[in-house]
């Protein structure tokens, strides 16, 4: 069945080192992954997207990479800073008429940022 | 997100009562959905919304919930006879570009 999860459930790292969060995915007609930021007590906020397309999508410190030899999905933050702290959770859909947008998560990485 | 409120924030009931949880988006999106978090855990589908019909309940748990959408806007997530089961964090989205933005969440607490 559909399935994304995670290889580790938390990251602890210091200010201004490099975060990488990984996220294995299992449905490879999955055609859109996004990244969601979680602060405590707040809805999910979007981070930043990929098609299937691609392999790569930078943002603003922010890059994502999609595997899909692996079906492996990675967020990649540059000189973490103690906002980063939150829970990051990949989600992938398919976008082929039939899901209707709807997303299925991974289970979440707990990112804590040292300062 | 700025777009999507929910009330209340907080709720705590008794077991076996009947809940109403409410999403009020801004208007003009006609794609509404609804997630529940279960603790430690990433969201789960509930249902879409587009308009005010739902093509796709198809991850409601049972029977005991259910969930309407008045004039393309406001959402009411039903949940009777609640159960401890129920205990989560009740998310609502709604899609625009291609994104979705989530509302800040109900926390429901089953006692």
């Amino acid at each position: 069945g559909e399935s994304v999860g995670l290889h580790l459930p938390t990251l602890s790292v210091q200010e201004g080192d490099n975060s990488i969060i990984n996220c294995a995915y299992s449905n490879s007609a999955s055609d859109y992954f996004i990244w969601y930021k979680q602060e405590s007590g707040k809805g999910p906020q979007f981070i930043i997207d990929i098609r299937s397309n691609m392999d790569k999508r930078q943002g603003q410190r922010v890059t994502v990479l999609l595997n899909k030899t692996v079906k492996h999905l990675s967020l990649q933050i540059a000189a973490t800073q103690p906002g980063d702290s939150a829970v990051y959770f990949c989600a992938e859909n398919k976008e082929d008429g039939t899901s209707y947008g709807k997303l299925t998560f991974g289970q979440g990485t707990i990112l804590t940022v040292h300062p | 997100g700025a777009g999507v409120s929910q009330s209340p924030s907080n709720k705590v009931t008794e077991k076996g009562k009947d809940v109403e949880l409410r999403c009020d988006p801004i208007s003009g999106h006609t794609a509404l959905y609804w997630y529940r978090q279960s603790l430690g855990q990433g969201l789960e589908f509930l249902i879409y919304f587009q308009g005010n019909s739902a093509p796709d309940k198809s991850g409601l748990p049972s029977d005991r919930f259910s969930a309407e959408r008045t004039g393309g806007s406001v959402s009411t997530l039903t949940i009777q006879r609640t159960q401890q089961e129920d205990s989560a964090v009740y998310l609502c989205a709604i899609r625009a570009y291609n994104e979705q933005f989530f509302g800040p969440g109900t926390r429901l607490t089953v006692l």
